[in-house]
């Protein structure tokens, strides 16, 4: 099974709303990656876990809440977001987080915030 | 911060005709990764370059890592539709070791049939 998984595809929220998304792989991968993707522009890096420990916090913002319950999956938690927070929330995951692996990304959750 | 400019932007070529997208990065790469990305798709690993001049060949596609590690490029012989996407290089954002990402600006290709 080569296959990220995300769940929703599509999500709409307002402002004061909370909502997670969901992200699993069963490719036995260690490090696991959000990124986050505005229309016509390239992914940006959000967090990294490997190893179930948040490695790397690219200076996002508090509103937005990541969490590894285990090495199969990875949640972001939202929490009052922004309308410019609308984009495509990209999962990723390799197989150790070193500096030389394949990242495996999902189909993605594109987010609306109204 | 580091910069990962590719050039060009946008490219539309006839379908038989060559493509080649430039990478340029401000700092010295470790190793370089190129994706593709798929209108609503999601990107998807290609290749990755280590060493300094590297070059590899996947059917159609040729890869190359400059000789300083600061710039690659991905050439395509005889365009089909299906290359239609975005085409997107990548590089570790430090020098620590870890796979954090940083990827450049992107090249999209339409394939006019």
């Amino acid at each position: 099974d080569t296959e990220v998984t995300q769940t929703p595809k599509h999500l709409v929220m307002g402002m004061t709303n909370k909502k997670s998304l969901k992200c699993e792989q069963h490719m036995g991968h260690r490090a696991m990656y959000w990124y986050k993707q505005k229309a016509k522009k390239p992914p940006e890096l959000m967090f990294v876990y490997s190893y179930e420990k948040l490695s790397i916090n690219e200076s996002v913002p508090s509103r937005f809440s990541p969490e590894c319950p285990n090495s199969s999956l990875l949640n972001l938690h939202l929490h009052a977001l922004q309308p410019e927070d609308s984009a495509l929330y990209l999962c990723a995951s390799s197989l150790t987080g070193g500096g030389t692996d394949t990242q495996y990304f999902g189909p993605g959750t594109r987010l609306t915030v109204l | 911060g580091q910069q990962v400019m590719q050039i060009p932007q946008y490219q539309h070529v006839q379908e038989g005709e060559d493509f080649t997208t430039y990478c340029n990065s401000s700092t010295t790469l470790s190793n370089i990764q190129w994706y593709k990305q798929r209108p609503g798709g999601h990107p998807v690993f290609l290749i990755q370059l280590v060493k300094s001049g590297e070059v590899k060949k996947q059917k159609r596609l040729t890869f190359q890592f400059g000789e300083a590690k600061k710039n690659s490029s991905l050439h395509i012989t005889a365009t089909q539709t299906t290359d239609v996407g975005t085409y997107f290089c990548a590089g570790p954002k430090d020098q620590t070791g870890a796979n954090n990402l940083f990827f450049g600006t992107g090249t999209r290709l339409t394939v006019i049939p």
